[in-house]
């Protein structure tokens, strides 16, 4: 069955630009994470939800970040006024139910210039 | 802050070459060690999930064991081949209900034709 997408797999933003970034779950899988990995880092733990609602949010960085999942599938990881040091490769997972057990997706790979 | 140590950070073979990588971890948080291969542009693959100690598991050509006492993993790679060249990851879930897992940054591996 189809996994987990991200689009774009690609974004190019300039210094101080708004960007949405998106993750289609594998369908039926109720709990969705935002990764981030930095250049020389793993991934690092952003944000949790079950459901439409974010169970943990502790990872994002600052308030620049926001993510939301309105009908409880397709997330949005919003980044507004971006830095550069913003430039990483965002990855989103998902599982059923809460799990530790999570499914990733390829990635979308943000530079900011 | 859970610290989670791979090494090496990078490693070169030749083909039909044998290869192991080590992940460490702290011992006093443990619930299961993850083993992830990603290739670039491609989503992260698991591997192993592993949970108790002394845990051995085969996938082909690829094993890796467990030791939670000590708080390391090793992945084997037996007689590598060009397409098994890809950054290896290990990721710790200690517990709680967030389910989120703390990544190491990677062993790159390249296998030389």
């Amino acid at each position: 069955g189809a996994g987990v997408s991200q689009t774009p797999s690609n974004k190019v933003t300039e210094k101080g630009k708004y960007v949405e970034l998106r993750c289609d779950p594998i369908s039926g899988h109720t709990a969705l994470y935002w990764y981030r990995q930095s250049l020389g880092q793993g991934p690092e733990f952003l944000i949790y939800f079950q459901g439409t609602g974010a169970a943990d949010d502790s990872g994002l960085p600052n308030d620049r970040f926001f993510a939301v999942r309105p009908e409880g599938s397709v997330s949005t990881l919003k980044i507004q006024r971006t830095e550069r040091g913003d430039s990483a490769v965002y990855l989103c997972a998902s599982s059923l139910k809460g799990n530790h057990e999570q499914y990733f997706g390829p990635g979308t790979r943000l530079t900011v210039t | 802050i859970l610290n989670v140590e791979q090494s090496p950070q990078s490693l070169h073979v030749q083909e039909g070459d044998s290869t192991n990588f080590t992940c460490s971890f702290p011992s006093s948080n443990f619930y299961a060690l993850h083993w992830y291969r990603w290739e670039t542009a491609k989503s992260p693959e698991a591997l192993f999930v592993m949970t108790l100690n002394g845990d051995e598991k085969k996938k082909g050509r690829i094993s890796a064991t467990l030791n939670t006492k000590e708080g390391y993993s090793y992945l084997y790679i037996k007689g590598s081949q060009p397409e098994d060249s890809a950054t290896y990851l290990c990721a710790l879930y200690s517990g709680g209900s967030n389910y989120k897992l703390t990544f190491g940054k990677g062993t790159l591996l390249t296998v030389n034709p």
